[in-house]
């Protein structure tokens, strides 16, 4: 299994659409995660942490399974501002623990 | 506010020719980072320098360098360009080396462009 993966997408979807994306990592021992958005041609900015179970914000759901060592991120209620690319973001084992990025994927929300 | 500035946001450089990167911040973050992103590609982690303390990826070519005179400032040193170095770098900080619960800040990115 790779560091971290996930569903490159593109996943296009109406405003209004309930959108969730999925990501898995391979060391075990990561505690924390992160979601980042990156919007095109600019720096990635953090959207969520997730520690423990999950995290909530808004309209922003993050839910972490550690036995099957996934975390997932749901958007409800789709805008137009929602577009942009979602990073999975993942420590790296060892007293570094160093976030490896996933390649994101990328959301378009229509009108 | 305080923040994390890469200058400069457009760099062209010349097949070959040594260019330079700078990363600066205000926030008195322990830890600095490089990033590579190539165009729909996850970012990935060249280096980084705890304190002065650098730390360098496995598979970091070594035409890349990097050096942090301060605190404050990080430099990103290309020796020699190839057209496939063309990316966009990232510098990123953080309070502390490992898990920290706030991700990284992140500057706006250099974009390089190799002609």
């Amino acid at each position: 299994r790779k560091e971290v993966e996930q569903d490159p997408g593109p996943f296009n979807v109406p405003e209004g659409a309930t959108v969730a994306f999925n990501c898995t990592y391979s060391n075990s021992a990561s505690q924390s995660f992160f979601w980042y958005r990156q919007d095109c041609r600019k720096e990635p900015k953090l959207l969520m942490s997730v520690y423990s179970s999950g995290n909530e914000d808004g309209r922003f759901t993050a839910q972490l399974n550690r036995a099957s060592q996934y975390i997932s991120l749901l958007i409800r209620d789709s805008k137009l501002s929602d577009s942009a690319t979602y990073l999975c973001v993942v420590p790296r084992g060892g007293s570094q623990g160093n976030l490896i990025f996933g390649k994101g994927t990328k959301l378009s929300v229509k009108p | 506010d305080a923040m994390v500035i890469q200058n400069p946001r457009y760099q062209v450089t010349q097949f070959g020719k040594p260019v330079t990167l700078s990363c600066s911040q205000t926030l008195n973050h322990n830890v600095m980072y490089w990033y590579q992103q190539k165009s729909s590609q996850a970012p990935k982690l060249l280096f980084h320098y705890y304190d002065k303390d650098f730390n360098n990826e496995a598979d970091t070519p070594d035409n890349f360098q990097s050096r942090r005179p301060n605190t404050s400032f990080c430099f990103l040193d290309i020796r020699s360009p190839g057209l496939g170095d063309a990316a966009m770098y990232l510098c990123a900080t953080s309070r502390d080396p490992g898990v920290t619960n706030y991700g990284y800040t992140f500057g706006s990115g250099t974009r390089l462009t190799v002609v």
